[in-house]
C-alpha cells in the first residue's frame, strides 16, 4: 500500500529552465508535506515544507504546491542548476504519527548545462 | 551547529551475526528516528523515541530494536541478520516534541550482509 507515490523515476531538464517534480498522496489524514533531496552516499537534506492549511510555500528558488482537493503537491525549481541534479523525495506526515514520514519512492533529476 | 552524526559509516557483517549503529542527533533536539533505505523498498520508517521513550514503531520484525540514552543520543539493534537487511539505515533528529517539525538526517550507515 504506497500512500505517498512519485510517478515519475526520473526527469531532465537544461539549466535555468523549470524542474516540476509531482507527489501524490492517498491518506487524507496526511497535514503536513515535506520535500527532500539526496545525493549519492549522503543522506536526504529538508528543503522545504508545506501545512495543509496552505496551499503554497517559497523558499527562493523552490516552491511547494498543494492541491488537497486531488491530494497532489509539486515541487518547482526555477531556475534550476546543475547542483540540483539529485534525487528529489516528497514526504508526508499526520497527526496521529507523531514525527513519522512516509515517503515517496523519489525522482532522480538531472538538470543539463 | 554540528548535524546529525552516525556511525559507523560502514559495516560488514555474516548472515546470522549481530551488529549496532550509533546515532547523535544534532544539539537540542530530543526526537530520534531510524528509517531503512533500500533500492526496492525505498525509505522504511523504523522506530521513533522521544526522552528515552519509543514514542512510534514502523512494520519491522522484533529482531529491529533501538533505544535512546538521556543525551538524547541513539542505538539501533538488528539480531540475526539476515541478507534482506543490507541496506543503508539513516537516523533523523527533529526539534519539535511532535509533529509539524522537519526531520533532519545524518549522512547513514551502510550495512553489508554476507
Amino acid at each position: 500500500d504506497q500512500q505517498v507515490k512519485q510517478n515519475s523515476p526520473s526527469l531532465s531538464v537544461q539549466e535555468g529552465r523549470i524542474s516540476i517534480l509531482n507527489c501524490d498522496y492517498t491518506n487524507s489524514m496526511f497535514d503536513y508535506f515535506l520535500w527532500y533531496k539526496k545525493y549519492p552516499a549522503e543522506g536526504p537534506t529538508f528543503l522545504i515544507s508545506i501545512s495543509s492549511i496552505k496551499d503554497k510555500n517559497e523558499d527562493g528558488r523552490f516552491t511547494v504546491f498543494l492541491n488537497k482537493s486531488a491530494k497532489h503537491l509539486s515541487l518547482h525549481i526555477v531556475p534550476s542548476q546543475p547542483g540540483d541534479s539529485a534525487v528529489y523525495f516528497c514526504a508526508a506526515q499526520g497527526k496521529t504519527s507523531g514525527s513519522r514520514l512516509t515517503f515517496g519512492e523519489g525522482t532522480q533529476l538531472t538538470v543539463n548545462p | 551547529k554540528a548535524g546529525v552524526t552516525q556511525t559507523p559509516r560502514y559495516l560488514i557483517k555474516t548472515r546470522g551475526q549481530q551488529v549496532t549503529l550509533s546515532c547523535s542527533p544534532i544539539s537540542g533536539h530530543r526526537s530520534v528516528s531510524w528509517y531503512q533505505q533500500t533500492p526496492g523498498q525505498g525509505l522504511q520508517f523504523l522506530f521513533e523515541y522521544f526522552s528515552e521513550t519509543q514514542r512510534n514503531k514502523g512494520n519491522f520484525p522484533g529482531r529491529f530494536s533501538g533505544r535512546q540514552f538521556s543525551n538524547s543520543r541513539s542505538e539501533m539493534n538488528v539480531s540475526t541478520l539476515e541478507l534482506g537487511d543490507s541496506a543503508l539505515y539513516l537516523c533523523a533528529s527533529s526539534l519539535a516534541d511532535y509533529y509539524n517539525s522537519p526531520l533532519h538526517f545524518g549522512n547513514g550507515t551502510r550495512l553489508t550482509v554476507t
